[in-house]
């Protein structure tokens, strides 16, 4: 079964500093990968997402990750946080065998210092 | 817009009543969706549908029933609400699979329930 692990509930980083919030997957079959934004009180927004093309996937408000097939890893990245970045982050995998439900990961808070 | 409505956005339930959290999708997918969101678990999918008249078991089904007579509408219903469903719902919906370039999941704004 699918299932992703998000290493860290909460990191902080200082306004400018770089971005790292880590995932890793777990999957029978070769992955599909997402990563959410969620700001307090809010729905859930896709920043990109992972569907077997390029490794490197850049997505919305300067956020990437990188695919890493041999380390199971999908880690997100930003080269400067901004203050407007401080919200809940989710790494989600697609479950493809059937339903092609998605598994979350618990999410991660990121706190952005002044 | 096209997308995901959910309805009602608040909710207060008494425990022992029951109701429904409607969603609509208008994007004509055929997988939906409802997941339950606590802090620090993340999501947890209740029930999921792919195609009308075709349901089934998340991870977190016990109190929950859904049905899926038309494509766009997938009903969430608690019988016997219970102080642990205090939550907040999710209803989604998936374009028609991983091959295609269009390939997403597009999520309703939520229902926050609070059981008492």
């Amino acid at each position: 079964a699918q299932s992703v692990t998000q290493l860290g509930s909460h990191v902080s980083v200082s306004e400018g500093a770089l971005v790292l919030l880590r995932c890793n997957y777990s999957s029978s079959v070769p992955p599909y990968l997402f990563w959410y934004v969620q700001y307090p009180n809010q729905g859930l927004q896709l920043l990109l997402k992972y569907t077997s093309a390029a490794t490197l996937v850049k997505g919305i408000n300067g956020f990437e990750a990188e695919f890493k097939k041999s380390e199971t890893s999908f880690h997100l990245t930003k080269p400067s946080a901004h203050m407007s970045d401080a919200a809940e982050y989710f790494c989600a995998v697609s479950d493809r065998v059937y339903g092609n439900k998605l598994v979350f990961g618990a999410g991660t808070i990121l706190r952005v210092k002044s | 817009n096209a997308g995901v409505t959910q309805t009602p956005k608040f909710r207060i339930l008494k425990i022992g009543q029951s109701m429904t959290l409607q969603c609509t999708q208008d994007m004509n997918h055929n997988y939906m969706y409802w997941y339950r969101q606590d802090p620090g678990m993340g999501l947890k999918l209740i029930y999921y549908s792919v195609g009308a008249g075709i349901t089934d078991k998340g991870e977190v089904p016990n109190g929950y029933n859904v049905s899926r007579s038309t494509t766009e509408d997938f009903p969430l219903r608690l019988e016997l609400a219970a102080p642990s469903q205090t939550s907040v719902y999710f209803c989604a919906s998936s374009y028609p699979g991983p091959a295609s370039s269009n390939y997403g999941y597009t999520f309703g704004s939520g229902t926050r329930l609070t059981v008492v």
